[in-house]
């Protein structure tokens, strides 16, 4: 079945640093990839998203690009802030129904 | 209203106690999912409902729970004899393909 693996955390950086949180997955056929963020207390959040191959979802000054030939979506950013400590989980979807299979997260924490 | 609405927030039960979590979506979209997040780990699929059918409960861990959305917009997920396994966050997830998806922010359930 279709799985997502990605890094285990924390990452701990300070602020301005860059950032990358891997993520791989399989899945069969062609299916859609999002990262989704989960700050202390609140509910999840769609952070990005990409629907096929070589497409790069950004916002918030995060991106990750769709790599179908190495089966990734890995998390970027270039500038981190303190207001970035989350929890970052990768998904994806490959029903015609948008069901999601997620990864078990990726804590993320900047210091000042 | 304008997300989607999960009561109660938190839940504390007795193991063998039955518990019902209610979704409220947002108005006029069709399609509608539960998951389950356990500590530590990603958002789990448990059901997804078409309207009032249940298109697909592949995701339900076994048959002490059940999910009913009589009339296509409010959804109840119901557990029966509850057992310490079962303490988790149960997420409603709602929308449409052109407007995009809302997770609730949950219900904790605690079964001690």
């Amino acid at each position: 079945g279709d799985s997502v693996t990605q890094m285990e955390g924390p990452v701990t950086l300070s602020e301005e640093a860059c950032l990358t949180i891997n993520c791989t997955y399989t899945a069969t056929g062609y299916p859609s990839l999002f990262w989704y963020v989960q700050y202390p207390g609140e509910g999840l959040q769609l952070l990005l998203k990409a629907t096929k191959a070589d497409d790069k979802g950004s916002n918030k000054g995060f991106e990750a690009t769709y790599r179908k030939e190495t089966t990734s979506f890995h998390l970027e950013k270039g500038s981190v802030q303190v207001s970035d400590s989350a929890v970052y989980f990768c998904a994806l979807s490959n029903s015609g129904y948008s069901t999601l299979t997620f990864g078990k997260g990726t804590m993320l924490l900047v210091s000042p | 209203g304008a997300g989607v609405s999960q009561t109660p927030s938190n839940k504390v039960t007795e193991k063998g106690k039955y518990v019902e979590l209610r979704c409220d979506p947002i108005s006029g979209h069709t399609a509608l999912y539960w998951y389950r997040q356990s500590l530590g780990q990603g958002p789990e699929f448990l059901i997804y409902f078409q309207g009032t059918g249940a298109a697909d409960d592949s995701g339900l861990p076994n048959d002490r729970f059940f999910a009913v959305r009589p009339e296509g917009s409010v959804s109840t997920l119901k557990i029966q004899r509850t057992e310490r396994g079962d303490s988790a966050v149960y997420l409603c997830y709602q929308g449409a393909e052109n407007y995009g998806y809302t997770f609730g922010s949950g219900t904790r359930l605690t079964v001690v």
